[in-house]
């Protein structure tokens, strides 16, 4: 059975520090990896990633991706209150579903 | 380009009783997937569908049937509701494997 592992599942910190953001997963048929920030109730993307080694950079995030060792990370560096969210870590296997992490709770405090 | 749209936003209902949630693909997309999330925990996959047939399915009893219409919108029926039905009801649309675009819910409340 597919599975997804985020941690920590809830992370305070204040505004400027660096966080580091895991994701852990077994699967069949992985495809690629995507993950989204979730603030009240759409979850919006931030990247997908299918290539190890390669990091994505948006901004203050970036995110990089092993496929060998399973796992994924997302760092945001300078975080801001805007930052806090639940960031969701999702797998894309076989036939196109996402399974998703339990999901990392980030609170800034100002 | 129009984003996915979910109607209703809430909803209460009876248990044991019959829901229709909706959902506007957003243009230019094909596939669309429906996706639990109960409080606390991750969005967990229902089922796709792909052209107007199911394309996968989860760990979801046969309660939950989905269609897809022509124009790639979609309906999730729920028959026999249960208290644990309770949560938020996402779909998200995507064009074949590309990344999932979702809607802000429907937050389904049996009472």
């Amino acid at each position: 059975e597919d599975k997804v592992v985020q941690s920590p599942l809830s992370l305070v910190v204040h505004e400027g520090d660096t966080v580091t953001l895991n994701c852990s997963y077994e699967v069949t048929n992985f495809r690629s990896l995507l993950w989204y920030k979730q603030e009240k109730k759409a979850p919006t993307f931030l990247f997908m990633l299918t290539s190890s080694g390669i990091e994505k950079k948006s901004g203050r995030l970036s995110s990089i991706l092993d496929k060998k060792e399973l796992f994924s990370i997302l760092n945001i560096t300078a975080t801001q209150t805007g930052d806090s969210a639940i960031y969701l870590c999702a797998p894309q296997f076989g036939n196109e579903k996402l399974t998703f992490g339990t999901g990392t709770r980030l609170t800034i405090i100002p | 380009e129009t984003g996915v749209t979910q109607s209703p936003t809430h909803l209460i209902k009876t248990r044991g009783q019959q829901v229709t949630l909706r959902c506007s693909s957003q243009s230019g997309h094909n596939t669309v997937s429906w996706y639990q999330q109960a409080l606390g925990q991750g969005p967990q996959f229902i089922f796709q569908y792909y052209r107007e047939e199911e394309n996968g399915r989860g760990n979801f009893p046969p309660r939950f049937s989905g269609l897809q219409f022509p124009n790639y919108s979609s309906e999730l029926n729920v028959n026999a509701l249960e208290l644990d039905d309770s949560a938020l009801y996402l779909c998200a649309s995507s064009l074949g494997a590309a990344r999932h675009t979702f809607g802000s819910g429907t937050r389904l409340t049996v009472v």
